[in-house]
């Protein structure tokens, strides 16, 4: 069954400063995977996704996301956040009839 | 830009009592989903529906629970006789291509409390 991890529940950074967010699948074959945001009181919204080719993609609002197989990670970057990207941020991999695999979620706080 | 919308945004009802979530997909998509994030876990999946039936369920999704495409636009979810453990935010999805490459389009969501 495939598994997705976020390490990390609560990740402070400051207003500018550059932003990783981790997120670990475990899957045999390559996987397709998701960066979802969350806004409070909002639905998912897609960042990016990643099916094959490329294994750096890029996304809305500044957003990338790396695909490393030797690691089985997916992480989601920016360089330079801004306070609206306060938010709820979910990995997913799978996707079709048997529906997407979230993460836990990685709750990002943005310090002035 | 098309989007999910569902409704109510917000449901409160007593445990035993009927609920049912609704939802509008985006309207050339064919894909349709349930999923359940009960408040501080992660976001599950209940259910897909394609072509007026189950492509799948989770093991969450049990007898009380069902789903329906009644008009052609609508989506619901229906849970029978609700239990506390319901009370979560309920996310309706939909896609439009077929398999993992069509991304999911989800609603805002409605929270639904049993008390």
């Amino acid at each position: 069954a495939q598994s997705v991890t976020q390490p990390d529940i609560h990740i402070t950074v400051s207003e500018g400063a550059s932003l990783e967010l981790r997120c670990n699948y475990s899957y045999g074959a390559t996987p397709y995977l998701f960066w979802y945001v969350q806004s409070p009181g909002q639905g998912l919204q897609l960042l990016l996704k990643y099916f094959s080719g490329d294994t750096l993609v890029q996304g809305i609002k500044g957003f990338e996301a790396e695909f490393k197989r030797s690691q089985s990670s997916f992480n989601l970057r920016k360089p330079s956040v801004h306070w609206s990207d306060a938010a709820e941020y979910f990995c997913a991999s799978g996707g079709g009839a048997d529906g997407l695999t979230f993460g836990k979620g990685t709750h990002l706080i943005i310090q002035p | 830009e098309p989007e999910v919308t569902q409704t109510p945004s917000h449901q409160v009802t007593q445990m035993g009592q009927e609920v049912i979530l609704r939802c509008v997909p985006i309207s050339n998509h064919l894909y349709f989903y349930w999923y359940r994030q009960i408040l501080g876990q992660k976001v599950e999946f209940l259910v897909s529906f394609y072509n007026n039936e189950i492509s799948e369920k989770s093991e969450i999704f049990d007898d009380q629970f069902s789903v329906e495409r009644p008009d052609g636009s609508n989506f619901t979810l229906k849970i029978r006789s609700t239990k506390l453990e319901d009370s979560a935010m309920y996310f309706c999805a939909s896609q439009g291509g077929t398999g993992e490459s069509s991304p999911l389009h989800f609603g805002n969501g409605t929270r639904l409390t049993v008390t």
